[in-house]
């Protein structure tokens, strides 16, 4: 069965402290992982997806990479504005990129002035 | 990145009544639409799978009955909870896929009286 697991499950960290939150995941066959960010009361909202071991992307102070078994979502210099719960999601066991998500837990972040 | 819409933003509605959500991408045509309930601080939890012109695939233990679906265009998805009880208040969000990734809508919050 398809899992995954984020950690930690909150993390709290002052403006410009630097981080990493956690996604592992076992799969049988890995047809992508995409990292999404959600606001309290909205929908997530896509950052990035990633396919292969070794594949980083980023988008302003976020840097996601991946390995076999875990993601990393790398916060760099982080600022209020970043407080948010970040989610990480696999496409379900024999699915596609584009198919059924399992979600992990999600890790709360909140960035303190 | 493609943005996903969703009609109502919040509803309330009395017990026993029926309530109707839309989903629309709205700069892509989305074969394959998701509709996902999520609970105070918890993570998504997929319902049931969208495809234009067929019936849903609804997840083990969701009513397909009182959760009806339909996906009428390759723009637009809705969900209708029937017979709505206080038990079915939640947060329920819509994606959708546009054969790479997978964007969310901003989210339903319906609230049953």
């Amino acid at each position: 069965e398809d899992q995954v697991t984020q950690s930690p499950e909150a993390l709290r960290l002052q403006e410009g402290e630097s981080s990493s939150l956690n996604c592992s995941y076992t799969v049988s066959g890995l047809r992508g992982l995409f990292w999404y960010r959600q606001d309290p009361g909205k929908g997530p909202e896509f950052l990035f997806t990633l396919y292969s071991a070794g594949e980083e992307k980023e988008k302003e102070r976020l840097k996601a990479t991946l390995t076999k078994k875990e993601s990393f979502l790398h916060i760099t210099a982080p600022k209020p504005e970043d407080s948010a719960t970040y989610l990480c999601a696999v496409p379900f066991a024999g699915g596609t990129s584009y198919g059924k998500l399992t979600f992990g837990q999600g890790t709360i972040l909140t960035v303190h002035p | 990145g493609a943005v996903v819409s969703q009609h109502p933003s919040r509803v309330i509605c009395k017990s026993g009544t029926s309530v109707k959500i839309e989903c629309r991408s709205l700069d892509f045509q989305a074969t394959t639409m998701f509709w996902y309930r999520q609970f105070p601080k918890k993570s998504l939890m997929l319902m049931a799978t969208s495809n234009e012109g067929s019936k849903a695939t609804y997840e083990q233990g969701v009513e397909k009955d009182k959760f009806l679906i339909n996906h009428a265009s390759l723009t637009l998805s809705t969900l209708t909870v029937t017979s709505a009880h206080p038990e079915d208040s939640s947060f329920y969000i819509c994606s959708a896929s546009d054969y790479y990734e997978q964007y969310f809508g901003p989210g339903t919050r319906l609230t049953v009286t």
